[in-house]
């Protein structure tokens, strides 16, 4: 089956405790993307990937890492997570930017 | 920068028909694409325009204008699972989409 899964769905933490949230697909999609989903302010992009080892910034990088060292996966990375990165993650990919993006089912984190 | 207008909520009736709009400003234009999503859930894809006129895909339609700015979707025969949100996002010259705030449809019997 078709799909982008993410790991974990769920995750309450810390400040300052490092974690990575993974995201993979098995559609051969060149483009990758992050999201963060709050009330009131829709789904910003957080980091975008249009190939293996091409990553740049979208509009709400800061506090945030990612990498693409293989075409499937796309972990997003917190440093130090802090409380005001308690949001709903979505990972999306596409076969590029100009084509639809199919979204993985969410992650949804707390930072206490 | 992009600037993407939705309005924040709508509400219908079950049987009916209703419009969606979303105006936009960007540097550069490369497609419109319209995402539903159920509270909850993930996006999924319904429409992309890149060209003037209307798209029509079963009960779904999506319009655009590209000289004002302006799209629509359009959804006929409203059924209860179609409330959701409904989100049009923007490719600009940077050929990298922006998501509006998205609209939240609720239908009533």
């Amino acid at each position: 089956e078709a799909q982008v899964t993410q790991n974990p769905r769920y995750l309450i933490t810390v400040t300052g405790k490092k974690l990575t949230v993974t995201c993979s697909q098995n559609m051969n999609h060149e483009y990758m993307s992050w999201y963060r989903q709050d009330p009131g302010l829709g789904l910003r992009q957080i980091y975008y990937s249009m190939n293996v080892e091409v990553t740049d910034k979208g509009d709400v990088p800061e506090g945030y890492k990612v990498s693409r060292k293989e075409k499937r996966n796309f972990p997003l990375i917190l440093e130090s997570p802090s409380p005001n990165q308690t949001s709903l993650y979505f990972c999306a990919s596409g076969r590029s930017s100009y084509n639809e993006q199919f979204f993985g089912p969410g992650t949804r984190l707390t930072v206490l | 920068g992009q600037n993407i207008d939705q309005p924040t909520e709508m509400t219908a009736t079950e049987g009916a028909i209703v419009q969606i709009n979303c105006t936009y400003q960007t540097s550069g234009f490369n497609g419109l694409f319209w995402y539903q999503q159920h509270a909850g859930e993930a996006p999924t894809f319904l429409s992309y325009n890149v060209l003037d006129g209307l798209e029509e895909k079963g009960r779904f339609s999506s319009f655009l204008s590209r000289s004002k700015g302006y799209s629509y979707l359009l959804l006929k025969e409203l059924q209860m699972k179609d409330s959701a949100s409904y989100l049009c996002a923007v490719r600009g010259g940077s050929y990298i989409p922006t998501f509006g705030r998205g609209t939240s449809l609720i239908v009533h019997p």
